[in-house]
């Protein structure tokens, strides 16, 4: 089965860090991502992980341990405009299709 | 970057009719599209996997008489939900990846908001 675990919701303060935390079960994997979505919007993406370690592109950094079935997607110097969801998906072990986790709603307060 | 789009962004039915939501890729071809649906404040469901030139491949619980995938071009998928009713009443997005790019990235259309009353 699959099983992709986020938090629903998470605030933080403009100009920290948050990180969103993602743990996965599935039948199969062949990488991760992050995608940010603001409401109504198709999503965007941020991130993609296959091997273990630490991946930083600008603000944003992903880690993967594929050991602990663990993901955590880092914010940093955050902006109002990072409020949005943030989805955690798990590409298969047909490596064909992304099965998405139910998202975090990240909101920013100044 | 690739870009996906979709037509109609917003559409109104009846209920009892039938809507076609068009997914294009318009800079690349994708021989694998995926169509999802999303209710409002929760994640993406993956509805179906549609092939080039084959049938759809759909996911566990969703009806392929009832949401028919036509995927009849190296660019143009096509979802179709028949005999619609208000709890079809969704955001339906989809995506695909370019397989020439070498990259694992999805391109996600904007979305096709569907309202049957």
């Amino acid at each position: 089965g699959q099983n992709i675990d986020q938090p629903t919701e998470m605030t933080a303060t403009e100009g920290a860090i948050v990180q969103i935390n993602c743990t996965y079960q599935t039948s199969g994997f062949n990488g991760l991502f992050w995608y940010q979505q603001h409401a109504g919007e198709a999503p965007t993406f941020l991130s993609y992980n296959v091997l273990d370690g630490l991946e930083e592109k600008g603000r944003f950094s992903s880690f993967l341990s594929r050991s602990k079935g663990y993901s955590y997607l880092l914010l940093k110097e955050l902006q109002m405009k990072d409020s949005a969801s943030y989805l955690c998906a798990v590409r298969d072990q047909s490596a064909s299709k992304i099965i998405f986790g139910s998202g975090t709603r990240l909101s920013i307060r100044p | 970057g690739a870009v996906v789009s979709q037509h109609p962004s917003w559409v109104i039915c009846k209920s009892g009719t039938s809507v076609k939501i068009e997914c294009r890729s318009l800079d690349f071809q994708a021989t694998t599209m995926f169509w999802y649906r999303q209710f409002p404040k929760q994640s993406l469901m993956l509805m179906a996997t549609s092939n080039e030139g084959s049938k759809a491949t759909y996911e566990q619980g969703v009806e392929k008489d009832k949401f028919l995938i036509n995927h009849a071009s190296l660019t143009l998928s096509t979802l179709t939900v028949t005999s619609a009713h208000p709890e079809d009443s969704s955001f339906y997005i989809c995506s695909a990846r370019d397989p020439a790019s070498g990259s694992y990235e999805q391109y996600f259309g904007p979305g096709t908001r569907l309202t049957v009353t």
